[in-house]
């Protein structure tokens, strides 16, 4: 079936701007995760949902960012007044279950590339 | 907090050559371990992963990874290199039961024809 779908696969902002990231998980997935990765670098963790509820937002680096699952499926990360520094790759992953992720591997998208200038 | 090390920034190999990564982790309890790998213009797909057992665990493409727990450490291997395992290899750790992974900062592997 088809896989985690992002979009946009790019987005170029002005510092300031408003930015939403669109995350599709594999259907039927629970476990949703975003994750963002700047140049060089590893994934970051960002935010966890366990179907619609956001149970660990520990992650995200500060008021500006936001997430939401409503309906437990589609998930949006919002960026508000975009700064320079929050260029990167946002990238989303699900996974099947609520197990330990050892049981049950998180599925990553393309991931959007976000550029602030 | 757990924290991911991968020592080796970019590695160059010939085909056929083996193939050693380095993986070192800091953290004190019970852990899951992952290799996820990410070829040119591909999303990070899971390579391998340990969670219990034989702490030799092999995954696809013919890579396996150790995990060394006196050592703090989940190196990845492969006897012999092919051009199609040119990609970008993370290590990643979570601590079992908790929700989120930690990755390495990643090794670039490029593996000359």
């Amino acid at each position: 079936g088809a896989g985690v779908s992002q979009s946009p696969r790019y987005k170029v902002a002005k510092r300031g701007q408003d930015v939403a990231l669109r995350c599709d998980p594999i259907s039927g997935h629970v476990s949703l995760f975003w994750y963002q990765q700047a140049l060089g670098q590893g994934p970051e963790f960002l935010t966890y949902f366990q179907n619609e509820a956001q149970l660990d937002k520990s992650g995200l680096p500060s008021d500006r960012f936001f997430a939401e699952r409503p309906e437990g499926s589609v998930s949006t990360l919002k960026i508000q007044r975009t700064q320079q520094e929050d260029s990167a790759v946002y990238l989303c992953a699900s996974s099947l279950v609520l197990a330990g992720l050892g049981y049950s591997p998180l599925h990553f998208g393309n991931g959007t590339r976000l550029t602030v200038t | 907090a757990q924290s991911v090390s991968q020592h080796n920034h970019h590695v160059i190999l010939s085909e056929a050559a083996s193939l050693e990564l380095g993986c070192n982790y800091s953290y004190g309890g019970t852990v899951n371990l992952f290799w996820y790998v990410q070829y040119p213009g591909q999303h990070l797909q899971l390579l391998l992963k340990y969670f219990s057992g034989d702490p030799l665990v092999k995954g696809i493409k013919g890579f396996e990874a150790e995990f060394i727990k006196s050592k703090f450490s989940f190196n990845l291997r492969k006897p012999s290199v092919q051009w199609s395992d040119t990609a970008e290899y993370f290590c990643a750790v979570n601590a079992a039961g908790a929700n989120n992974l930690f990755f390495g900062t990643g090794t670039r592997l490029t593996v000359i024809p």
